[in-house]
């Protein structure tokens, strides 16, 4: 049983620029969350998609878009890159009613330059 | 005040200690509570969920204090494999169902 997988793995970008990420769920799961971690911290919530719906969105700009496919695979959106985006982009899996158990992907690095 | 704070460490500890770490949220009205681990570079895994009752899982104990708005995570005769960061993560209440993370706390076992 595949668990969540992400692409790419590491991304190099530059300012000004556009990027989309791309995740698969956990099979069974049906929401996916997206987090970015900045080094030395905590991963911080971006947006959740259930139902091919943004559900909840955190404290990130427009530039930060999102869209989940019917099945249940999603991608994240950045354009006009900053420095400031460079992170490690998580994606995260949870199955019916168990939003807390959430499941993370190995993450894709972006770096800005 | 940070909706989750934890210190961010880091802990050294010896080899076969128990070792313990709080995690304080600021919303009494959260709802779910858990443990994650992140070894360097990797994603975080889920450890536990701490339940109201406390629960243990093995070397792994958590325990939720409600009244003074923390959680906390103890290890026991710890392994050089326990070497990582520790993150807590709490839902901040029903209807906003995201977990919000703290920095998380470094952990390193010495042999």
């Amino acid at each position: 049983d595949a668990g969540v997988t992400q692409s790419p793995t590491h991304l190099i970008k530059t300012r000004g620029q556009q990027v989309t990420l791309r995740c698969s769920p956990k099979s069974g799961h049906d929401t996916v969350s997206w987090y970015q971690q900045a080094l030395g911290q905590g991963p911080q919530f971006i947006f959740q998609y259930y139902e091919e719906e943004e559900r909840q969105r955190g404290n990130f700009p427009d530039r930060f878009s999102g869209h989940q496919f019917p099945n249940y695979s999603s991608e994240l959106n950045v354009n006009a890159l900053l420095l400031g985006d460079s992170a490690l982009y998580l994606c995260a899996s949870s199955p019916p009613r168990e939003l807390g158990e959430q499941y993370f992907g190995p993450g894709t690095r972006l770096t800005v330059t | 005040r940070k909706e989750v704070e934890q210190d961010p460490g880091p802990f050294n500890v010896p080899e076969g200690a128990t070792v313990a770490f709080n995690c304080t949220y600021s919303n009494s009205a959260s709802q779910s509570f858990f443990w994650y681990r992140q070894d360097c570079r990797k994603e975080p895994k889920l450890l536990m969920s701490v339940y109201s009752s406390g629960n243990e899982d093995g070397r792994f104990t958590a325990q939720l204090n409600r009244a003074s708005q923390y959680i906390s995570l103890l290890i026991r005769d710890s392994k050089l494999s326990d070497s990582a960061t520790y993150l807590c993560a709490v839902i901040p209440h029903f209807g906003n169902e995201k977990l919000t993370f703290g920095t998380g706390t470094r952990l390193t076992i010495i042999p």
